[in-house]
């Protein structure tokens, strides 16, 4: 079974700054997706950003920026130029790329809650 | 943009009770999924389903059962509700079959409390 680890249950930023947020995961698979949802204090998960473990380059969407080691098994965030609407729960997760069934199914860390100081 | 509305946001539900939640996404997508999240916890997968009428167990499918007789619709359901499942519970919807990279799309959640 993979497991998805978030080792910072708590990190705080300066606006303006940028952060990274960590993230590790375990697995035999050769092939799997990875993603970083974030939860707003209103609740409603939404994606950030994706990367597909056979590209070797790193997804970027607007100021969120992932560095995808797959030797290391890492997947961490990067937020530049931190706004006060970053502030939110931020989940690091896992999926096997297999199709069908129980492959589909998406394995989640704990969760790093990432405040923005003004 | 897709859509996921889940029946309640609140619930209180009494001990020993029969709770039904509802979750309804619009964009014909095959697979549906129901999560709870617990603090320090993070998300963890109660059943999925992967066609109408279709399911599976995910890691914690345990004093809890699901119902899928539309494509579009996915109901969890709480035979006896117990004071251990007061929680956050989020569905969730995507596309299935190999190619896709089957983003799952998130519902607001629905807070359950048992008393």
């Amino acid at each position: 079974a993979q497991t998805v680890t978030q080792s910072q249950p708590e990190m705080s930023v300066q606006e303006a700054e940028t952060v990274t947020l960590s993230c590790t995961y375990d697995t035999s698979e050769s092939d799997y997706y990875l993603f970083w949802y974030k939860q707003p204090p209103s609740r409603q998960m939404i994606l950030v950003i994706r990367q597909e473990a056979y590209k070797q380059q790193n997804a970027t969407e607007n100021r969120f920026s992932v560095n995808f080691q797959k030797a290391a098994k890492s997947f961490s965030l990067k937020i530049s130029d931190s706004q006060l609407g970053d502030a939110a729960m931020y989940f690091c997760a896992y999926r096997s790329a297999l199709a069908g069934g129980g492959a589909d199914g998406l394995t989640f860390g704990k969760g790093t809650h990432l405040i923005i100081q003004p | 943009d897709v859509k996921v509305t889940q029946s309640s946001r609140y619930l209180v539900k009494r001990t020993g009770e029969k709770v039904f939640l509802e979750c309804v996404q619009d964009m014909d997508h095959e697979n549906m999924f129901w999560y709870r999240q617990d603090p320090g916890l993070g998300l963890r997968l109660i059943y999925f389903s992967y066609d109408v009428k279709m399911k599976e167990k995910g890691d914690i499918p345990e004093g809890y059962s699901v119902s899928r007789e539309k494509k579009e619709r996915f109901s969890l359901i709480l035979e006896s509700a117990s004071t251990n499942q007061t929680s956050m519970y989020l569905c969730a919807s995507s596309f299935a079959g190999q190619g896709r990279l089957k983003e799952q799309y998130f519902g607001p959640g629905t807070r359950l409390t048992v008393t």
